[in-house]
């Protein structure tokens, strides 16, 4: 395996199911993130994880719970999640570099379609 | 927050054709990145520029970012069917993380 990947590639819940959405980057990169992108909005970024530490948490509900429990694995674990949750989830990775960045290049996965009922 | 706004929304034009996309915003961006996502994919980064008026070309494609860095466009001269596909800007802002800001997305059709 090359890239980001996560699995499952589409997932189907109901409100009171709790899943885990999993992301694997083969990069060697010391940062992952998950997005959330639903129709008519940009692309909302709502973790960071950079060393394996929580460094951003863009106001999430805790329906959503992030772990990273190395460098290269990202979970997403969902619980009672609502119809509007429904949305391409994206995990990406990249290189954060001592002192700062600009401009570094994130590396997307292929995205889980959830869909809530 | 970092609003970033790309117009036009949607575009379907003819193979061969030539097309401009732009990204605006009011915030200043460190650097600015496009990517391309294709249906059932993720974003793939095409380009990333970093300074004041800058000018990248890829193939046929060419980017330009703005003197004051708040702007960035996109041009496409004789558009592919290869093309197709959903076009987004996105600002880096200096936060002490990589935290990019998207733009709301361009969806592209190049017609054969």
């Amino acid at each position: 395996e090359t890239g980001v990947t996560q699995t499952p590639r589409h997932l189907v819940m109901g409100m009171t199911n709790k899943k885990s959405l999993k992301c694997e980057q083969h990069l060697g990169h010391n940062a992952m993130y998950w997005y959330k992108q639903s129709a008519k909005k940009p692309l909302e970024l709502m973790f960071v994880y950079s060393l394996e530490e929580r460094v951003e948490n863009n106001s999430v509900p805790s329906r959503f719970s992030p772990e990273c429990p190395n460098s290269s694995h990202l979970f997403l674990h969902l619980h009672t999640l609502q119809p509007e949750d429904s949305a391409l989830y994206l995990c990406a990775s990249s290189q954060e570099l001592a002192g700062g960045h600009s401009g570094d290049t994130q590396y997307f996965g292929p995205g889980t379609r959830l869909t809530v009922l | 927050t970092q609003l970033l706004e790309q117009s036009p929304q949607f575009l379907s034009i003819q193979e061969g054709e030539n097309l401009t996309v732009y990204c605006n915003s009011s915030s200043v961006f460190s650097s600015l990145q496009w990517y391309r996502q294709e249906p059932g994919e993720g974003p793939v980064l095409l380009v990333t520029v970093v300074t004041g008026g800058e000018v990248k070309k890829l193939k046929r494609l060419t980017f330009q970012f703005g003197d004051a860095r708040k702007d960035s466009s996109l041009h496409i001269t004789a558009a592919q069917p290869g093309d197709t596909g959903l076009y987004l800007c996105a600002g880096d802002v200096l936060t002490g993380a990589n935290n990019l800001f998207f733009g709301t997305g361009t969806r592209l059709t190049v017609i054969p």
